[in-house]
């Protein structure tokens, strides 16, 4: 398998829930993303991890928690939630960090759609 | 405030024809430029980008010009195909910053 795989495709959970996020990139890169689309909103950068290691937290609650075992595997642990979280979390890896290097485009998965109620 | 506008929700061009999709900025750091493309259920994927120092790339029918002076970039398709029916998502970031910024993004339909 090819590119980045993100499972479930679609998640619906009770706000006392803890349910978790899985994403796997099987194209030997270096950096990972969690982003966020709610409806009529722009994507939203959540958590980069480099390396493993986590180099951004945008300032997301902390009832979503990223966990990076590996530079092929990341998670998002959700606890708690309130239904306004309710939006299509997408996985994206790039060869090095976006930001960093102009020929490192971000390749997304395609999403889990998660549903709050 | 949105940094990347994409005032343009949908777009609607007739197949063979040219398809320009306009995309605005405020933030005068962003030095480096994408387009995404995305087709329903699933991500998007990466089309085409260009950095500051340049005001034109071009990578078969698909052309990203970019206006430093109005803030301003533009991405022409063409001859538009029926395949090219997707939302297109405008972003940008400044050097070295892991923050690209997306817009919203613009439907377009190729219409046979």
């Amino acid at each position: 398998e090819t590119g980045v795989t993100q499972t479930p495709r679609h998640l619906v959970m009770g706000m006392t829930n803890k349910k978790s996020l899985k994403c796997e990139q099987h194209l030997g890169h270096n950096a990972m993303y969690w982003y966020k689309q709610s409806a009529k909103k722009p994507l939203e950068l959540m958590f980069v991890y480099s390396l493993e290691e986590r180099v951004e937290n945008n300032s997301v609650p902390s009832r979503f928690s990223p966990e990076c075992p590996n530079s092929s595997h990341l998670f998002l642990h959700l606890h708690t939630l309130q239904p306004e979280d309710s939006a299509l979390y997408l996985c994206a890896s790039s060869q090095d960090r976006a930001g960093v290097s102009y020929n490192s485009p971000l390749h997304f998965g395609n999403g889990t759609r998660l549903t709050v109620t | 405030d949105q940094q990347v506008k994409q005032n343009s929700p949908s777009l609607s061009v007739q197949e063979g024809r040219i398809s320009i999709l306009n995309c605005d900025y405020t933030n005068s750091m962003f030095d480096y430029f994408l387009w995404y493309k995305k087709y329903p259920a699933e991500g998007p994927t990466f089309l085409i980008s260009i950095s500051s120092i340049k005001d034109k790339n071009e990578d078969g029918r698909f052309t990203v010009f970019l206006n430093k002076s109005a803030k301003h970039l533009s991405l022409h398709i063409v001859p538009s195909q029926p395949g090219d029916s997707a939302v297109y998502f405008c972003a940008a970031s400044p050097r070295g910053d892991d923050k690209i910024i997306f817009g919203k993004g613009t439907r377009l339909h190729i219409l046979p």
